[in-house]
């Protein structure tokens, strides 16, 4: 299958900073690319999703401006957690699929670790 | 996009087939079924899709009931490496509406393959 790549894979930031994650598809041109969230021992939540172009749509209750999406090439998506606080430690994962047709396969990254000190 | 509804968790003996149900009873025609895995602190791993007929690729095969309102993925020879929560998802196949093309994960069924 195609290959999503996330980086880092893990990081530790300290309360009231932002960072950055970079999530890239290797082999195939991401048309829609796909935010999720999960928390220990909880489902994967959807929180925003990103056309090459466009601005990001987000799903209900995640702040757009806390959570910045950017996706400005068909391989590069970034998700900024802006003025990060220990509730927002969780998994971070992204998600690709070539295409925008909804049958399409949807590939997914490693996943980044997120903990606020 | 349907609701579906799994069991939380399955055991299953390494080298025997694990049949994981799925429930769908309010799957649309213009849904697809789909299944994912997810390996503890990994990223989710697509094994299948299908619409109506059974499908089978080099890691499982997916049985459709003919109404659609169940499905069953079967791991063939399950190993130590099959552990792991197993998602079942429908997912609309057409554009409209605010739905479009979302995957949405429920609970996951928690696979456990021993020795």
């Amino acid at each position: 299958g195609a290959v999503v790549s996330q980086h880092p894979s893990w990081v530790i930031c300290k309360s009231g900073t932002s960072v950055k994650i970079e999530c890239r598809s290797l082999d195939f041109q991401a048309t829609t690319m796909f935010w999720y969230r999960q928390f220990p021992k909880q489902s994967l939540m959807l929180m925003a999703t990103s056309n090459e172009g466009s601005k990001a749509t987000y799903e209900q209750g995640v702040e757009k401006d806390k959570f910045l999406i950017n996706h400005a090439s068909l391989t590069l998506s970034t998700l900024t957690v802006t003025s990060a606080h220990p509730e927002d430690s969780s998994f971070y994962i992204c998600s690709a699929r070539e295409g925008r047709q909804p049958r399409n396969e949807q590939f997914f990254g490693p996943g980044t670790r997120l903990t606020v000190l | 996009d349907a609701k579906t509804t799994q069991p939380p968790s399955m055991d299953c003996a390494e080298g025997r087939a694990a049949n994981l149900p799925c429930n769908h009873s309010t799957i649309s025609g213009n849904e697809y079924v789909y299944w994912y895995r997810q390996i503890h602190s990994q990223g989710p791993q697509y094994i299948i899709h299908g619409l109506k007929n059974n499908e089978t690729n080099e890691m499982a095969s997916l049985i459709i009931t003919e109404d659609r309102k169940s499905s069953t993925l079967i791991l063939p020879h399950a190993t130590l490496r099959d552990t792991a929560v197993y998602y079942c998802i429908v997912r609309v196949a057409n554009a409209g509406g605010t739905s479009y093309g979302k995957l949405t994960f429920g609970q996951g069924t928690i696979l456990t393959v021993h020795p």
